[in-house]
């Protein structure tokens, strides 16, 4: 069993559309990341939420960290064929620098 | 711009042979990751060291993985003997706080 589960796994939408991804535990974390991933290369850090609630914008992108820091959602406004990519959700468990990821949206924007 | 670098970027071997995958954390970063990542599995933390000493290597197979830091600018991860099962992209990183990951090294093994 993932310690978190990201949902949908797939995703293909046509581009302009909105779309929002979902991280979810039963774990309360003290703060939690995205990252994106694009093919043949690493994970890159989008944002970190750590307060309970927390809004982050980035662009077209935004990161809500739920109230109960258990789950996180992600929102793209106008999705763009440049948003294709793998997104990951990832979190540090207790005070520890131990990083464990989720199981990735794949997204799909088509032109 | 500094990057962490990972060679090699691509290794077919034959089961059976040794396997190993260097990394050169950015200059500075003292905490180091090595991932795992399949299909199936996602990305899996293997292991991780902090001032170069290995905190937590729970996620590695011990018989035939290894990792290891000679010095500050240099992490190795073995794998003696490689097996199919052990196909996969395999990922470095360091930070302080914020993690950089390598482009990782795509190791099949046949």
């Amino acid at each position: 069993t993932q310690l978190l589960e990201q949902s949908p796994q797939f995703l293909s939408i046509q581009e302009g559309e909105n779309l929002t991804v979902y991280c979810n535990s039963s774990s309360v974390f003290s703060s939690l990341q995205w990252y994106r991933q694009e093919p043949g290369e690493g994970p890159v850090l989008l944002v970190t939420v750590v307060t309970g609630g927390e809004v982050k914008k980035l662009k077209r992108l935004t990161f809500q960290f739920g109230d109960a820091r258990k789950d996180s959602s992600l929102h793209i406004t106008a999705a763009q064929p440049g948003d294709t990519g793998l997104y990951l959700c990832a979190c540090r468990m207790d005070s520890s620098y131990k990083l464990i990821f989720g199981s990735g949206t794949r997204l799909l924007v088509r032109p | 711009d500094a990057r962490v670098t990972q060679t090699p970027r691509h290794k077919v071997t034959e089961m059976g042979q040794e396997v190993t995958m260097r990394c050169q954390p950015i200059l500075g970063h003292n905490t180091v990751f090595w991932y795992r990542q399949t299909m199936m599995q996602g990305l899996e933390l293997l292991a991780y060291f902090r001032n170069r000493a290995p905190l937590d290597d729970s996620g590695m197979p011990k018989d035939r993985f290894s990792a290891e830091m000679p010095d500050a600018t240099l992490a190795t991860l073995k794998i003696q003997p490689s097996e199919p099962r052990d196909s996969a992209v395999y990922f470095c990183a360091s930070g302080l706080v914020q993690i950089y990951f390598g482009p990782g090294t795509r190791l099949t093994v046949t």
